[in-house]
């Protein structure tokens, strides 16, 4: 079973407008870690940020903003004004702490911003 | 400048042929780890290390082989077993190997020739 998933393959928007990338997660312990990653067309992975299952305050990075939701298993991040630059696919991930330190990625989404 | 360093950047490999992929980090991570991505999909563990002379299978281990003989050095090599090798590899390393990010090389595009 997909531990993470990522419903959205590919969004496009225009420059300006703001996004929102979906990712959905699933696992039985109560300690986890939730990450998001950048790949730009380069290819390398971008680490942008990392949660933990105890803290549940959403967060703000300029642009950017992520709302975690134990609730509802997600871990949605958002782009304000998007820009050409934040065209990539980002990546959603899972950790369990229990069982090391296995990553989980999701299959991805992919965003491009028109200008 | 701490990072870590993947080469070459692409890479072929003729049928039958062994090759080496390359990486190494100078950020005094004791743990490292060897992905593979396909188009359109997630990362894939293929092999990792929680600390020198230490490694364990991933969950797509087979046709690879690695080896960790200094602790900023994990070299990843594609043999001839894996019958389709065509992919993005990216290496990551992380301080240890429990609760910590993953930090990654710039990755490696192997083809088919």
């Amino acid at each position: 079973a997909q531990k993470v998933t990522q419903a959205q393959t590919e969004i496009s928007v225009v420059e300006k407008e703001d996004v929102t990338l979906d990712c959905v997660y699933e696992t039985r312990d109560t300690t986890y870690y939730l990450f998001w990653y950048k790949q730009p067309p380069s290819g390398e992975l971008v680490f942008l940020i990392r949660r933990n299952s105890f803290d549940e305050q959403n967060e703000i990075s300029g642009r950017y903003s992520w709302n975690f939701q134990k609730s509802t298993s997600s871990f949605n991040f958002t782009i304000t004004a998007s820009q050409v630059v934040d065209s990539a696919v980002y990546f959603c991930a899972l950790s369990e702490p229990n069982t090391g330190n296995q990553f989980y990625f999701g299959t991805g989404t992919s965003l491009t911003v028109i200008p | 400048d701490g990072g870590i360093t993947q080469s070459p950047k692409y890479l072929f490999r003729k049928e039958g042929q062994n090759v080496t992929l390359s990486c190494e980090q100078n950020l005094n991570h004791d743990a490292m780890y060897w992905y593979r991505q396909d188009p359109g999909q997630g990362l894939r563990l293929i092999y990792y290390s929680q600390i020198v002379n230490d490694f364990q299978k991933g969950d797509i281990a087979e046709g690879y082989s690695v080896s960790r003989e200094k602790k900023e050095s994990f070299p990843l090599t594609v043999t001839s077993a894996q019958k389709n090798p065509t992919a993005f590899y990216l290496c990551a390393s992380s301080t240890s190997w429990t609760k910590e990010t993953q930090y990654f090389g710039p990755g490696t595009r192997l083809l088919v020739l």
